[in-house]
């Protein structure tokens, strides 16, 4: 059984560094799957931030690039979002998921609970 | 970046009703094309995968059709469990993006 589980603080000041880490368990990091991380501002969409490979090749959302760092660590199973310089605009519900893929497409089917992130001074 | 436009963005319907969600993306993207359920304060649950495939242990009263910018998810008999928010996803080409969303409430 496959479960994922967002862990870190829940309020960040303005300024700086968002960590966020994903437990993964039933499911090795190294086991061909892409991992990645999607956010959803209170009332909004669903917004793809970034995946990363178990070999830590990652691609991340172009609008975020500059900010957004993305990385795996195969002897915990867990994979963990950095988001810098954060404003009020990343208070968000954090989701991390695995990404399966075919010959026909890729899509998240596994998703952590979620964990909302509220950036405050 | 692809946009993805889903219509309508809410819509009330009856326990049995046939609802038909459609969902347009700016360019072709062949069968890249992903369906999500939200229910609140849950994260999303995927229901159908490149366009048709439904996602194993969901309700064969889901389906999905489409390709190249246009598709549709149809529930073929709402259920009280299916009232919920639905979102379209293109998988052709990164970044991802999701439509705006579908809020299917109770009449």
């Amino acid at each position: 059984q496959v479960q994922l589980q967002e862990s870190g603080p829940g309020l960040v000041r303005p300024s700086e560094t968002l960590s966020l880490t994903c437990n993964v368990s039933g499911s090795p990091l190294n086991s061909g799957y892409f991992w990645g991380w999607i956010r959803q501002a209170p009332g909004k969409g669903l917004e793809w931030i970034g995946n990363v490979y178990h070999s830590g090749r990652a691609y991340y959302c172009p609008s975020l690039k500059s900010r957004v760092l993305i990385s795996v660590d195969t002897s915990k199973n867990h994979f963990s979002l950095q988001l810098t310089s954060v404003t009020a605009a990343d208070t968000a519900m954090y989701y991390c998921a695995r990404r399966d893929s075919s010959a026909f497409g890729s899509y998240f089917d596994y998703w952590g609970q979620g964990i909302l992130v509220t950036v405050s001074s | 970046d692809i946009q993805m436009t889903q219509s309508p963005s809410s819509l009330s319907a009856s326990v049995g009703d046939r609802v038909t969600i459609t969902c347009r993306a700016s360019q072709f993207i062949n069968t890249f094309l992903n369906w999500y359920q939200q229910k609140p304060g849950k994260a999303p649950k995927l229901l159908i995968h490149t366009a048709s495939s439904l996602q194993s242990g969901v309700p064969s009263r889901f389906s999905g059709s489409g390709s190249g910018t246009d598709f549709t998810l149809t529930i073929s008999s709402l259920q009280p469990e299916d009232f919920a928010s639905y979102y379209c996803q293109q998988s052709h080409s990164t970044p991802y993006t999701f439509g705006q969303g579908t809020n299917l409430e109770i009449k």
